[in-house]
């Protein structure tokens, strides 16, 4: 059975900083591309970052860029979200899905939230 | 960057009833499209992907069609599971969303 979830969701200052993870098992891990997408609360859902197979190609939300970082550790099965001097606005469930291809996720978490208040 | 405009935003519909949302690309381009289905306080559900095939264990009441700038997705007769929102995807973007809530 397919699962993913996420993990490292909290309260964090604004300026701060915090790690995402996402555990991925059932499945070839290293043969999908994964992604992150987060929803603010009572909004609509918002493409955030991905990354390929091996790590080596990453694309960010022009949002995110330069604050967040994606990465993923094959041999854990696990993808992470990196992200630096947090905003107001980053306040959302982050989730975490497995890229079918052109970004359709087949295989979701149930998303973490991330709220960033002093 | 491609922008989806989902309408109508809510649909107000019986059970039993036929519902069409409806999913307009501010360009054309040969990128497939996917749905999804989401629960309040819950992750969303991919329905259909690359426009028209449905994902795994999804019921045949649901479909997708379209092509170039207009997609749609119909529920051709809905179960009282079906009240949620609905939201298209082609690649990085997403449409605002269409509630389908009982009348």
């Amino acid at each position: 059975e397919v699962q993913v979830v996420e993990s490292g969701g909290g309260l964090v200052q604004p300026g701060g900083s915090l790690r995402l993870s996402c555990a991925a098992s059932g499945f070839s891990f290293n043969s999908y591309w994964m992604t992150w997408v987060r929803q603010a609360p009572g909004k609509g859902l918002e493409w955030v970052a991905n990354i390929n197979q091996d790590g080596s190609e990453l694309n960010y939300a022009d949002s995110v860029r330069g604050r967040f970082t994606i990465s993923r550790d094959n041999a854990k099965n696990s993808v992470f979200l990196h992200m630096n001097i947090l905003r107001a606005e980053d306040t959302a469930v982050y989730f975490c899905g497995r890229n079918l291809g052109y970004e359709q996720l087949d295989y979701w978490g149930q998303g973490t939230l991330v709220t960033v208040s002093s | 960057e491609i922008v989806l405009t989902q309408s109508p935003a809510t649909l107000s519909l019986s059970p039993g009833e036929r519902a069409t949302v409806s999913c307009r690309a501010s360009q054309s381009v040969s990128i497939p499209l996917a749905w999804y289905q989401q629960k309040l306080g819950q992750a969303p559900r991919l329905l259909i992907y690359d426009t028209f095939k449905r994902a795994t264990g999804i019921p045949t009441r649901f479909s997708g069609s379209g092509s170039g700038t207009h997609f749609t997705l119909t529920i051709s007769s809905l179960e009282p599971e079906d009240f949620a929102v609905y939201y298209c995807q082609q690649l990085t973007n997403f449409g605002g969303g269409t509630k389908v809530e009982i009348k």
